[in-house]
């Protein structure tokens, strides 16, 4: 069973500063399918990137992801202060076919 | 505009069945996989099951394996979940969501969730 473990669990930066937020996979995964979520309070969650550097529909610039192997981030450039959010990894493909990281809670001070 | 609307959430006992909904529109439904995530309150995401769209296959997490079973009706645009032996560690929002792009393993669009609550 595959284990995603994200870092920090809180991050605290200001309006233009730059975010990363990792990713740990307990065993290798395709960059085919990992992908990341933002939920903020309330709401159900949204897809960011998929295919580990791919955006989804209507992501902005200011998000992009990284990795490979063991090792994924999602970089948030020029934060502003509706990325305010919770931010998931996700893997899929390997038992459980699906796989959430807790997630990382990011504050826009 | 995808649109996706779960409902028959509610309060059950411990032991009670459930059948949670999921009416969707604004997209050919028999073209994409559909998945069943939960969110416990104040906790993360977790991923519940997953139909494949023509009903073929079905994958369901260990935690409700043998308990929950994931269904589909292509003619009528709905997604259901079957809930069995309920347990106080089931409550949870229950989203609907849809596959991105098809069968990609990535959940592109969610309805607004549905509050179950199992308590005596």
């Amino acid at each position: 069973e595959i284990v995603l473990t994200q870092s920090p669990g809180t991050l605290s930066l200001s309006p233009g500063e730059r975010a990363t937020l990792s990713c740990r996979a307990s065993q290798s995964v395709s960059v085919t399918y990992l992908g990341w979520y933002q939920q903020k309070p309330g709401q159900a969650p949204r897809l960011l990137i998929y295919g580990a550097s791919s955006r989804a529909t209507g992501i902005p610039d200011r998000f992009s992801g990284s990795g490979s192997g063991t090792d994924f981030a999602l970089t948030i450039s020029r934060l502003e202060p509706e990325d305010s959010a919770v931010y998931y990894c996700q893997q899929y493909g390997s038992s459980p076919l699906y796989t959430f990281g807790q997630g990382t809670k990011l504050e826009i001070k | 505009e995808v649109q996706l609307v779960e409902s028959g959430g509610g309060l059950v006992k411990p032991g009670g069945s459930l059948r949670l909904s999921c009416g969707a529109s604004g997209f050919t439904f028999s073209r994409y996989t559909m998945n069943w995530v939960r969110q416990a309150p104040g906790k993360g995401l977790e991923w519940v099951s997953s139909i494949s769209p023509d009903s073929v296959h079905t994958w369901h997490a260990d935690s409700v394996k043998g308990r929950f079973t994931i269904s589909r009706d292509n003619a009528r645009n709905s997604l259901y979940m079957e809930m069995k032996s309920l347990r106080v560690d089931d409550t949870a929002v229950y989203y609907c969501a849809r596959d991105a792009y098809g069968e990609s393993g990535y959940s592109g669009y969610w309805g607004q969730g549905i509050l179950v609550t199992v308590s005596s």
